[in-house]
């Protein structure tokens, strides 16, 4: 059975400090990970990754993927309040019409 | 640019009600999704539509039923609603093609079965 696994669940950190975010997954057939960011909505998309080693980067956030270990890592470097939301990881697969299998999210609260 | 639109965005139904959430896109994409999300559970698969005229299940397909009314629109109904079916429901659009962005989500429905 697929299986897409984040941890930590929740993590509570003060502005300023770095965070990594774990993405674990078991999918046959591995096509690509995407990650998201939730605040009060809809999902808001990150990065896509689908080849090893190689970093995705957006300002303060970064992701890297590895195919051999099969995980993610999302890094949040000097951390914002407005960093506070549920990141989401994702996982499709070929030949599924696209369909992406959702991780249950990290947690993640900056307070001030 | 309004990306992917849900209506209604909140709801109460009696159990044994019937509904349809409606969703419709701008972005002449192909696919749509429906998922629920719920406490734990994260983003489950209820139903897409690869393209136009075509539809199959996903990971939690039963007590719900979609069409596909064209390429924009793409509706989810509730037949006869559970309280089991209490969750927020999203609606997604991609571009199988073009793989780089994943999926649009419209900004959630949230359902409550009393």
């Amino acid at each position: 059975e697929d299986k897409v696994v984040q941890s930590p669940l929740s993590l509570v950190v003060h502005e300023g400090d770095t965070v990594t975010l774990n993405c674990s997954y078991e999918v046959t057939n591995f096509r690509s990970l995407l990650w998201y960011k939730q605040e009060k909505k809809a999902p808001t998309f990150l990065f896509m990754l689908t080849s090893s080693g190689i970093e995705k980067k957006s300002g303060r956030l970064s992701s890297i993927l590895d195919k051999k270990e099969l995980f993610s890592i999302l890094n949040i470097t000097a951390t914002q309040t407005g960093d506070s939301a549920i990141y989401l990881c994702a996982v499709s697969r070929l030949g599924t019409g696209n369909q992406f299998y959702f991780g249950t999210g990290t947690s993640l609260t900056v307070i001030p | 640019n309004a990306g992917v639109t849900q209506t209604p965005k909140f709801q109460v139904l009696k159990t044994g009600q019937s509904m349809t959430l409606q969703c419709a896109q701008d972005m002449n994409h192909n696919s749509m999704y429906w998922y629920r999300q719920d406490p734990g559970m994260g983003l489950r698969l209820i139903y897409y539509s690869a393209s136009e005229g075509t539809t199959d299940k996903g990971e939690v397909p039963n007590g719900y039923n979609v069409s596909r009314l064209n390429k924009r629109e793409f509706s989810l109904r509730l037949e006869s609603a559970a309280p089991s079916q209490t969750s927020v429901y999203f609606c997604a659009s991609s571009e199988v093609r073009y793989l780089l962005y994943g999926y649009t989500f419209g900004s959630g429905t949230r359902l409550t079965v009393v």
